[in-house]
Order: C-alpha cells, then sequence, then structure tokens
C-alpha cells in the first residue's frame, strides 16, 4: 500500500479566501491525481498532476480556480481559490502504486472543508 | 454517458450473513481494471480489491470476494460473514488501459450505502 498524507484533515473557511491542501507521499511517483467528492456523491477527478509540468485537468476544472503545484516526486498542493459555499467538498489526493503488477489507486484520507 | 453503474443506492442486510454490491461497467477496452473502495463515515477511501480485465480467476481478498462477469461487464462485490465494521459508502471504479500505463484516470460509480444490523 502507499502511505499518503494530507493536511489539513478538515477546516471551516469564509467565502471569498484561498485554501491550500497538501499531499505527501511516502515515496516517489509519477502521477499525483486529486479527486472531489462533493456532499452526497461520488469522488470526481479535478487534475493529474505530473512533477516538472502543469497539471492536466478534467472538463469543468481551471487552473484559476484550482492551482497545483508539483515540486518533487512526493509532494503536491492543491489550492481551492476564491471559495464559495458550492466548494463544500471532501478533496483527496491520491497515487497509484503497483503491486504483483497491479496498479492499484490509493487515497489519502482527505480534506474536509466547509465554506461558509 | 455513465460508464460506472451501481443500482443499489443503499442496501442493508444482517449481520454475519454475505451480500452482494452491484456494479456493472462500460468500456470499449479490453485491457482494464476494476477496483472496489470503501468509504467510512470518516471519508477516507479504502482500497478493498481489485481485478484486471485478463485475470481469469474472481479476485479474493479475506472476506472480500469480486464476481467478474467479463461479458455481462459486472464486477459485484460479495462481503462474506458482515460485520457491524462494514457499514459504509462502497465505489466500484475502472481504470481504462490499464497495462499500457499506470497514469490513465480512475472513474467512480455513484456509489452504495451498506448497512449492517446487529
Amino acid at each position: 500500500s502507499a502511505v499518503i498524507s494530507q493536511k489539513p484533515s478538515r477546516d471551516i473557511c469564509q467565502r471569498g479566501t484561498s485554501l491550500t491542501i497538501q499531499c505527501q507521499v511516502d515515496s516517489q511517483v509519477t502521477m499525483m491525481f486529486w479527486y472531489r467528492q462533493q456532499p452526497g456523491q461520488s469522488l470526481t477527478l479535478i487534475a493529474t498532476a505530473n512533477q516538472g509540468s502543469e497539471a492536466t485537468y478534467e472538463s469543468g476544472f481551471v487552473i484559476d480556480k484550482f492551482p497545483i503545484s508539483r515540486p518533487n516526486l512526493t509532494f503536491s498542493t492543491l489550492t481551492v481559490s476564491n471559495m464559495s459555499p458550492e466548494d463544500s467538498s471532501i478533496y483527496l489526493c491520491s497515487v497509484v502504486r503497483t503491486d504483483v503488477a497491479k496498479n492499484i489507486q490509493y487515497f489519502g484520507a482527505g480534506t474536509r472543508l466547509s465554506v461558509l | 454517458a455513465q460508464k460506472i453503474t451501481q443500482t443499489q443506492p443503499g442496501m442493508f442486510v444482517q449481520e454475519k450473513e454475505a451480500v452482494t454490491l452491484d456494479c456493472t461497467y462500460d468500456t470499449s477496452d479490453q485491457s482494464y481494471g476494476l477496483f472496489w473502495y470503501k468509504q467510512p463515515s470518516s471519508g477516507e477511501m479504502i482500497f478493498l480489491i481489485y481485478q484486471g480485465s485478463y485475470d481469469e480467476q474472481n479476485a479474493t481478498e479475506g472476506r472480500y470476494s469480486l464476481n467478474f462477469q467479463k461479458a455481462r461487464k459486472s464486477a459485484n462485490l460479495v462481503i462474506s460473514a458482515s460485520q457491524l465494521g462494514d457499514s459504509a459508502m462502497y465505489f466500484c471504479a475502472m481504470r481504462e488501459g490499464f497495462i499500457k500505463t499506470s497514469y490513465d484516470k480512475v472513474i467512480f460509480g455513484p456509489g452504495t450505502s451498506l448497512s449492517v444490523i446487529p
């Protein structure tokens, strides 16, 4: 398995502010993935972060709203900018680990964000 | 079009009984991987079991087994001897093209809420 640490685990923020979520992995990985889970919903991929290049965003997500940094092979940050109550969600960091030729996707514990 | 379908929004099972959670998927790829995850109320996503499209045998991990029917494009999760701690959301997920690369994204179904009754 993979050890993925996410900080903060939860936060309550005011609308119009920004929050940066950190994701630290216990060993080097090529890709890191950021997901959003809105209340009562399933997971939706926000973007894929490759070290040394700009993140690739999924349809409906833009860099200005969700800037991502990937400074090295074990760390990434996701910023939720200019927050509104609609951004209240769980944000999850994810990586792939190869285990006996199986590419398994593992997740951090998530950041539970509430925007007032 | 929805690629992962979980038709049971909520399920109840008696403690110590077995339960099957349904999942059907849609892909035109020959190579793909299927996952099941458990999400308790804490919010973390816990990996349970994996099935590759070329795996000939159904995957098993402890009390979890995956009933893989490729022709029907179904990948049902079977939990044997249910425990109170099994109460959670369960998500079926798929990665297409898994043999070519580990970089392809994983997409998730809508989830099934399982409640285990004492």
